[in-house]
């Protein structure tokens, strides 16, 4: 069965600085999808980033990008020039044929 | 109405009552999805329908009764629940089941607090 783990419960970064989210996974899966997802406090949660099992390079977009380390089974979120918006729960999503969740990283802004 | 919306949005009921949550997706999606959000732990993938039929059931207990009467449409009725089901419940649809670049868009979610 896939796992997903994300190691860092809770994380603090200053306004206008980088944060660094981890996410571990376990497949035997050659082709697959990541995720990550935002669940803002009492709103929807919605997709940041996603990347492609068999695309070697890394996504990004805007101050969103990831690390992809497929040998690794690693996927971590660095979220660049940190806003006070950016503060919520982040998810790691796995996949195959069904979708596999980790139990979030709550990230705070502080101003 | 725009993406995927919940109702109702917060619920509190008691361990013999019978109630149901609505999810209604406006973005002609295929899929819709059922998870169980708890505090720490990870979404639970709760029941999956494609077309309006059930496809995934992942040994959910039968207090929980889904319904999904059209592709637009998914309920989740709820009977005899106990504390511990008390949650955030999300609903999502995809605009099919299969391919894995599929993205899922979530609703706001219901919060249920089991007394």
């Amino acid at each position: 069965a896939q796992t997903v783990t994300q190691s860092q419960p809770e994380m603090s970064v200053q306004e206008a600085e980088t944060v660094t989210l981890s996410c571990t996974y376990d497949t035997s899966e050659s082709n697959y999808y990541l995720f990550w997802y935002k669940q803002p406090p009492s709103r929807q949660m919605i997709l940041v980033i996603r990347q492609e099992a068999y695309k070697q390079q890394n996504a990004t977009e805007n101050r969103f990008s990831v690390n992809f380390q497929k040998a690794a089974k690693s996927f971590s979120l660095k979220i660049s020039d940190s806003q006070l918006g950016d503060t919520a729960m982040y998810f790691c999503a796995f996949r195959d044929n069904d979708m596999r969740f980790g139990a979030g990283t709550r990230l705070t802004v502080k101003p | 109405e725009t993406g995927v919306t919940q109702t109702p949005r917060h619920l509190v009921m008691g361990m013999t009552n019978k109630k149901s949550l609505k999810c209604e997706q406006h973005l002609g999606h295929n899929a819709m999805y059922w998870y169980k959000q708890s505090a720490k732990k990870p979404l639970e993938l709760m029941f999956v329908y494609s077309l309006e039929e059930r496809v995934e059931n992942n040994s959910v207990p039968s207090r929980f009764s889904p319904e999904c009467p059209n592709s637009s449409h998914l309920f989740l009725h709820l009977h005899t629940l106990q504390p511990e089901d008390s949650a955030l419940y999300l609903c999502a649809s995809s605009q099919t089941l299969g391919g894995n670049y599929n993205e899922q868009f979530f609703g706001p979610g219901t919060r249920l607090t089991v007394l």
